[in-house]
């Protein structure tokens, strides 16, 4: 198994444009959800899903948009990018959205934005 | 909301001292996991605890869960320069949907 999966690792943007960050996995893992990682601020959750077709905002939305179309995919769109967005980038899958589940993260992408 | 703070920001210690990370809730949690980040590399779980009291460990870790399960901490015993890492708590907010993170511990362990 290639566990969870990110494309692309690094990527440089300006600012008013847009991109997908993909994420993949090959776990059949129910829940997916995408982190943002900012110095001295932790990882703050942007979107999750409990399964195709579901998501829901976590605690950073704004700027950002999901689709979970099959179990396996959970892409991240950048609509407009702003230097605000500058972080790095970490999908993270888990066998169900329970309370109990470890969380299986992606290598991450590192984004600038000029 | 429910606030989670984890302390020290920073540690620096030499190879062979103990070091200690706590996590500490405004409010009562369901459960707790543990999460070590390596420079440059991505969260990766070690361990989560659920009742109250509980006690585990891991070779040089011991993790622990506080009788009101309102604070948590990890504590490594003559550290190594392959403790090097961030050190996350993290917990289950939203109904069991949304995994939050701590601020995180960043360790440094000098020769």
């Amino acid at each position: 198994n290639a566990g969870v999966t990110q494309t692309p690792k690094f990527q440089v943007l300006k600012t008013g444009q847009s991109m997908t960050l993909q994420c993949a996995q090959d776990m059949n893992h129910e829940y997916m959800s995408w982190y943002r990682q900012d110095p001295g601020m932790g990882l703050r959750l942007i979107h999750y899903s409990v399964g195709a077709g579901i998501t829901d905002q976590g605690e950073v939305p704004n700027g950002y948009n999901v689709s979970r179309s099959t179990t396996e995919d959970f892409p991240l769109r950048l609509l407009s990018a702003a230097p605000s967005q500058t972080s790095v980038y970490f999908c993270a899958s888990s066998r169900t959205s329970g309370r109990t589940d470890t969380q299986y993260f992606g290598p991450g992408t590192r984004l600038t934005v000029l | 909301g429910q606030q989670v703070m984890q302390i020290p920001q920073y540690q620096h210690v030499q190879e062979g001292e103990d070091f200690t990370t706590y996590c500490n809730s405004s409010t009562t949690l369901s459960n707790i996991q543990w999460y070590k980040q390596r420079p440059g590399g991505h969260p990766v779980f070690l361990i989560q605890l659920v009742k109250s009291g509980e006690v585990k460990k891991q070779k040089r870790l011991t993790f622990q869960f506080g009788e009101a399960k309102k604070n948590s901490s990890l504590h490594i015993t003559a550290t190594q320069t392959t403790d090097v890492g961030t050190y996350f708590c993290a917990f289950v907010t939203g109904g069991g949907n949304k995994l939050t993170f701590g601020t995180g511990t960043q360790l440094k362990v000098e020769l």
